[in-house]
């Protein structure tokens, strides 16, 4: 238990489905990051967001929509996926965005996504 | 764009050996962080490395960073099946504002 939780951990969903992933963290951290983990490519950075403001988005396509209400909640919003989008959506949350040494990410177990 | 390497991509070992996996960039990175990841579980932070050439111990876990700051390895002795997992380096840029990971080595061991 790293203090991060996904909710859900498995998600199948078909092409014109909308859902949501969503994470919370009761760390206290103030910087919240969305990660995409595929079978072929290595951990990929989604999106960062630092005291609910997004400071970085890396090139997502929009049928990726992420939602940060606080600085304990992130929601990644799913429309219209397609089948390559399949992956693990890992969340994860920092102290602070700035990644000094010694600050550590904390991440969540996943969600496990599937599109059919 | 930085880029990790990390080799080899798969390690399968039985139980007692030893084993290295290797972390390779052309850039120089301001730190460098080891992870493992167990299945169904998400990343878990090992150890940070931040001076040229330090070398770190955890248990039977040796890290060692380069003199350069581009390149890292990590040591496994007498391996057991607890170990099993995948591990992940990544490096923290020059402004320490990004995390860049490496693709993995999925590391098998049996008993």
């Amino acid at each position: 238990e790293t203090g991060v939780t996904q909710t859900p951990r498995h998600l199948v969903m078909g092409m014109t489905n909308k859902k949501s992933l969503k994470c919370e963290q009761h760390l206290g951290h103030n910087a919240m990051y969305w990660y995409k983990q595929s079978a072929k490519k290595p951990l990929e950075l989604m999106f960062v967001y630092n005291f609910k403001e997004q400071t970085e988005n890396n090139s997502v396509p929009s049928r990726f929509s992420p939602e940060c209400p606080n600085s304990s909640h992130l929601f990644l919003h799913l429309h219209t996926l397609q089948p390559e989008d399949s992956a693990l959506y890992l969340c994860a949350s920092s102290q602070d965005w700035r990644l000094r040494v010694n600050t550590e990410a904390f991440f969540g177990q996943g969600t496990r996504l599937t599109v059919v | 764009t930085q880029l990790l390497e990390q080799s080899p991509q798969f390690l399968s070992i039985q139980e007692g050996e030893n084993l290295t996996v290797y972390c390779n960039s052309s850039s120089v990175f301001s730190s460098l962080q080891w992870y493992r990841q167990e299945p169904g579980e998400g990343p878990v932070l090992l150890v940070t490395v931040v001076t040229g050439g330090e070398v770190k111990k955890l248990k039977r876990l040796t890290f060692q960073f380069g003199d350069a700051r581009k390149d890292s390895s990590l040591h496994i002795t007498a391996a057991q099946p607890g170990d099993t997992g995948l591990y992940l380096c990544a490096g923290a840029d020059a402004a320490g504002n990004k995390l860049t990971f490496g693709g993995g080595t999925r590391v098998l061991v049996k008993p």
